[in-house]
């Protein structure tokens, strides 16, 4: 597609309830950021791919959160026994190459924890 | 990495030109000057970048300060559509590729 495309846009979940969100990027883009957006915030950086390599898994708050990216393209973002703190939109960006030029964001996906 | 400091807000008339600042006084001399936006609802769209030199693209201009320690994102003709919060971002190439994203200015646009 022309863009980063994210998937579910809306998740409700339970506390407790593991979700995955799903980031297709844009085709042939070499690198790919997870970020997480509280509102109110500036996005927090999450986690950082090159290809199917986890280079950078810095940001990611708490070991119930995994992302992974096995093939180089798709990833998922994965949060076991969500918690209402987890309530954010997470978003998904890619680039063609480690550059210094733009990142493409996707529009995100708001998840909410009842 | 580097902080920047922007105003929290700003408004602007539509059709007029709007400056928006930027304060990076820690700035090292591999940090490249970032802006992106994000309009309600959508994920942040670059607007441009640069290093030393002024820099105009097709969404605005960037005003770089001669000792680098400020700069001004230019947008010349505000419309409405041009409300959104604008992120002014430090990235060091050398030393990673995340963007570090502060609060921002919320930019109002009045019609």
């Amino acid at each position: 597609g022309a863009g980063v495309s994210q998937s579910p846009r809306y998740k409700v979940a339970k506390r407790g309830q593991d979700v995955a969100l799903r980031c297709d990027p844009i085709s042939g883009h070499v690198s790919l950021f997870w970020y997480q957006q509280a509102l109110g915030q500036g996005p927090e950086f999450l986690t950082y791919f090159q290809n199917e390599a986890q280079l950078d898994k810095s940001g990611l708050p708490s070991d119930r959160f995994f992302a992974e990216r096995p093939e180089g393209s798709v990833s998922t973002l994965k949060i076991q026994r969500t918690q209402q703190e987890d309530s954010a939109v997470y978003l998904c960006a890619s680039s063609l190459w480690v550059s210094n030029y733009g990142y493409t964001f996707g529009s995100g996906t708001r998840l909410t924890v009842v | 990495d580097a902080k920047t400091t922007q105003p929290n807000s700003m408004e602007s008339n539509e059709e007029e030109p709007v400056h928006l600042p930027c304060n990076h006084s820690t700035i090292s001399g591999t940090d490249y000057i970032h802006w992106y936006r994000q309009l309600p609802s959508q994920g942040p769209e670059y607007v441009i970048h640069g290093l030393t030199s002024n820099v105009n693209n097709r969404m605005a201009s960037l005003a770089i300060a001669e000792d680098r320690k400020s700069s001004t994102l230019i947008l010349h003709r505000a419309t409405l559509r041009d409300a959104a919060v604008y992120y002014c971002i430090l990235r060091d190439v050398e030393g990673g590729n995340k963007l570090v994203f502060g609060a921002g200015t919320i930019l109002r646009v009045k019609s």
